[in-house]
């Protein structure tokens, strides 16, 4: 079983529409990571959360620490927003992330 | 804004080949980590270095890997003879503290 889950594994939707990817994991963690990878293959780190929610600009990103659960939100999403999201996790006191396989998402004009 | 870089950004080797990927971390980081994704697959872990030793590393970093900080500005992993299965990105990564990481443009390594 993988440590991290995501869902879907791709997601296509219309320029303008409300985006939601979830995030579950099986360990105690301390810290998750949602990245963004683009087709080139360049890892940008968007959000670390520990607890709560976190927002940038049309970016929001929640964590539910007693579910084992995360979601990544993009609002009013754009062609731009066209990426691989990534879910990562830190458990415990280890400095590695542990991926989940990624969530393919397509905005289309 | 300060950024992880990478070097080369495509290598081709030949199988048995030795490979050195190098990375240039953002300059007041401590951590850095190495990371590989094979195509169509999850970025997987390979190995931390903090105050010049290996604090971690996975079951995949096995002997015919090492990393060095030469000179304090670089860091490298070595591949000594590698094998058609190490054909993947190679990511670089640093971090101030164990908090986020920020992660290089990768170099695509094609073992032939």
């Amino acid at each position: 079983k993988n440590e991290v889950e995501q869902s879907p594994q791709n997601l296509t939707a219309q320029e303008g529409e409300f985006i939601t990817i979830n995030c579950s994991y099986s360990v105690g963690i301390s810290a998750l990571h949602w990245l963004q990878q683009h087709p080139g293959g360049g890892i940008v780190s968007l959000f670390m959360l520990s607890s709560g929610k976190k927002k940038h600009g049309r970016l929001i990103a929640t964590i539910n620490i007693q579910e084992k659960h995360s979601s990544l939100h993009i609002t009013a999403s754009h062609p731009r927003d066209s990426a691989v999201y990534i879910c990562a996790v830190r458990t415990g006191g280890a400095q590695k992330l542990v991926f989940g396989q990624g969530t393919r998402l397509t905005i289309n004009p | 804004e300060p950024e992880v870089t990478q070097t080369p950004s495509h290598q081709v080797t030949q199988m048995g080949q030795e490979v050195i990927l190098r990375c240039v971390p953002i300059s007041n980081h401590l951590y850095f980590y190495w990371y590989r994704q094979i195509l169509g697959q999850k970025v997987e872990f390979l190995v931390s270095f903090y105050n010049n030793e290996i604090s971690e590393k996975s079951e995949i970093f096995d002997d015919q890997f090492s990393v060095e900080r030469p000179d304090g500005s670089n860091f490298t992993l070595k591949i000594r003879s590698t094998k058609l299965e190490d054909s993947a990105m190679y990511f670089c990564a640093s971090s101030r503290q164990v908090y986020e990481q920020y992660f290089g443009p990768g170099t695509r390594l094609t073992v032939t």
